[in-house]
């Protein structure tokens, strides 16, 4: 049972333009989301986080949307670059219930086209 | 400050072969944990420990053993390889604080494949 899922496996988006990575998840007991960068042949880097108190947070080129309603969230890049290009792991843990743990989405894997 | 570091980065085994896993932190941090991704699974974790000298399984713990015998360290074990063990396996840590915005730190992985 896949608790987050991330239903793109790819998506290729021209430099210079926004890049909306998307996940949803299945537990409601998640409170806690963050997003993970992967390059190839190295550990997944932290990116950025949103609490459930929230519906927004932004890092610069990153923002990430919530809807809790929807139990979806979105991870935009703008502009996007070529160096953006890598694999987006979308993450989520219940602070309350194994605050320790969490549960990984398949993950998008994002190619900046030059 | 090395982070998360993990030995070997590669290794090839025979069915039934035996091998550890080495994890190492330099962060202090009390949380470790490893997990596996393969193609189209993502991240699964496998094992993880709360502190030194505890150990939890994860999602998908059968076939492997850990522990934390000391803090800055997490093993990983293999007793009889099998080929379905074959994956990218990730070490991770992350400290505890109050702050819930407490992340993990991932170690570089090491691909391990069993022939």
């Amino acid at each position: 049972d896949q608790q987050v899922k991330q239903n793109s496996p790819s998506l290729s988006v021209q430099e210079g333009r926004i890049s909306i990575l998307n996940c949803d998840y299945t537990n409601s007991m998640f409170d806690y989301f963050l997003w993970y960068k992967k390059y190839p042949a190295e550990g997944p880097t932290f990116l950025i986080s949103i609490s459930s108190i929230k519906d927004k947070n932004e890092d610069g080129r990153f923002t990430v949307f919530l809807n809790k309603s929807a139990k979806h969230l979105s991870l935009h890049i703008v502009p996007s670059q070529p160096g953006d290009s890598a694999v987006y792991f979308c993450a989520a843990r219940a602070t309350n219930f194994g605050n320790e743990k969490l549960t990984f989405g398949t993950g998008t894997r994002l190619t900046i086209i030059p | 400050n090395a982070g998360v570091t993990q030995t070997p980065k590669f290794r090839v085994l025979k069915t039934g072969q035996s091998m550890t896993l080495l994890c190492a932190q330099d962060m202090n941090h009390e949380y470790m944990y490893w997990y596996r991704q393969d193609p189209g699974m993502g991240l699964r974790l496998i094992h993880y420990s709360v502190g030194e000298g505890t150990t939890a399984k994860g999602e998908v713990p059968d076939g492997y053993n850990v522990s934390r015998l000391k803090k800055q360290n997490f093993l990983l074990g293999l007793e009889s390889a099998a080929p379905s063990q074959t994956s990218v396996y990730f070490c991770a840590s992350r400290g505890v604080t109050a702050s819930k915005e407490d992340t993990q730190y991932f170690g570089p992985g090491t691909r391990l494949t069993v022939l």
